[in-house]
């Protein structure tokens, strides 16, 4: 079955160091979200893409970075960790429109310490 | 810009009674809304959404949400709550016409139904 998965499910590591996140999905879909959940916060998006080659920036996007090369990867990077960055992040895809619903990956616990 | 309010921080009912979770949202043109269910340590899951037609949408586990367009809500309701739909509902937006694909979701509400 076509999914959506997230690597590693939990990672620790310390401040000032560099973290990169993994998101890969089988749909084929165009777009690929990140997203990160922090309570009273809901979900906030951090970047974005509609394509290969596209990366557009969210709303918190200060401190992270994103690169499509292909249509099934969104891997996000965090620059230099911060204690701020700690959050559980999620993936997220989907066809193509603005009418096509949303699916999520299982999530990325991350603590920075 | 779009946004979402989910104005209850946790709705509690008996089991077998009606729920109700409220959700308001504001867009500048028309809007997409959207109903998430988040169970522990899980991602998100699809309940069911508005595009356009009928104002009242059916969704997944005997779901359903009221489209109402002078109020701008879009309430998730069920009919009888069950034990295992505890858990954490998020209300998202999407504001049609801008072109902008992701969602911007409310802050969630977590339902506790009492056995």
């Amino acid at each position: 079955d076509a999914e959506i998965t997230q690597s590693p499910r939990h990672k620790i590591t310390e401040t000032g160091r560099q973290v990169t996140l993994a998101c890969h999905q089988t749909w084929n879909h165009n777009n690929m979200f990140w997203y990160r959940q922090d309570l009273g916060h809901g979900l906030r998006l951090i970047h974005y893409s509609y394509g290969v080659q596209d990366t557009n920036k969210g709303e918190v996007s200060d401190g992270y970075s994103v690169s499509r090369s292909n249509t099934e990867d969104l891997p996000l990077t965090l620059e230099s960790a911060a204690s701020s960055q700690t959050s559980v992040y999620f993936c997220a895809s989907s066809v193509a429109s603005e009418v096509d619903t949303q699916y999520f990956g299982p999530g990325t616990r991350l603590t920075v310490l | 810009a779009q946004s979402v309010a989910q104005p209850e921080d946790q709705v509690n009912v008996a089991e077998g009674n009606p729920l109700t979770v409220k959700c308001t949202y504001s867009v500048s043109g028309n809007p997409y809304l959207f109903w998430y269910v988040q169970y522990p340590n899980r991602g998100l899951q699809f309940l069911l959404k508005y595009i356009t037609g009928d104002n009242l949408v059916k969704g997944s586990y005997g779901f359903e949400a009221e489209f109402n367009k002078s109020q701008t809500s879009f309430h998730l309701k069920k009919p009888s709550a069950l034990v295992s739909d505890s858990a954490l509902y998020f209300c998202a937006v999407r504001d049609i016409g801008t072109g902008r694909r992701a969602l911007t979701f409310g802050s969630g509400t977590r339902l506790q139904v009492q056995p």
